[in-house]
């Protein structure tokens, strides 16, 4: 059974960079074709891809976000960090973290979803 | 990059069906195989539903369908159930290893 869990701070202060570990089980980053992506959702808005890492150390991003992210694993620890620098209130959102399966749901499709954890950026 | 454009709502009665639209470019949508389409209860993380257009996953009902035309894709929920009532997201590989979400569409079982 796949199971993500996103971890962090759930308050940050303007400027500030922020750091979100994804910590999970029952899969490997290591297996061909598997990927961790992060996604965002500001209260009652739309969802909004972040960035994803393959097994393979490829990582993708966010045209949009690309200069403030970086997506790293560990796979010894069955985690994946994102940090985010340069918070600002339009930052306020949940963060989840996602399984994908490149060879088995296709390009950028999240199958398991971790529960999400509430980042609000506020002085 | 553009949020694909969804209708905010849409509506049916139990045992109806109600379809929702995803609407992008030729760059996104039109250009790929690779729309994904997913559930998302109040307070509850997404899920996925449909995934390369019309494929559903294991354990998703068959009453959940999708299908592209052009630059437009569309989710089918046939044999509304209270169940169904929940926002659903459509998603597409935009190219350049970049994807992109729908601005979601609440259905509403009446």
């Amino acid at each position: 059974q796949i199971t993500l869990k996103e971890s962090g701070p759930t308050l940050v202060k303007p400027t500030q960079t922020l750091t979100l570990t994804c910590t999970f089980s029952g899969f490997s980053l290591s297996t061909s074709g598997v990927g961790v992506g992060w996604i965002r959702q500001p209260p009652g808005k739309a969802l909004e891809w972040l960035a994803l890492i393959y097994w393979d150390d490829d990582k993708r991003y966010s045209p949009s976000l690309k200069s403030r992210l970086t997506i790293t694993k560990d796979t010894s620890k069955n985690q994946v960090v994102l940090t985010m620098t340069n918070m600002d209130p339009v930052d306020t959102a949940t963060y989840y973290c996602a399984h994908s399966g490149l060879l088995w749901f296709g390009a950028f499709a999240f199958d398991i979803w971790g529960q999400g954890t509430m980042v609000t950026v506020s002085s | 990059q553009s949020a694909l454009t969804q209708p905010p709502s849409a509506s049916g009665s139990p045992g109806q069906s109600v379809t929702i639209s995803c609407t992008g470019t030729s760059s996104d949508v039109g250009g790929y195989n690779y729309v994904s389409w997913y559930q998302q209860h109040p307070g509850k993380a997404p899920k996925l539903m449909i995934y390369e257009v019309s494929k559903r996953p294991s354990g998703v009902p068959d009453r959940f369908s999708g299908s592209k035309s052009g630059n437009t894709a569309s989710l089918t929920v046939s044999g509304l159930q209270a169940e169904d009532e929940a926002d659903y997201y459509c998603s597409s590989y935009a190219g350049n290893n970049n994807s992109v979400f729908g601005t979601g569409t609440k259905v509403t079982v009446l």
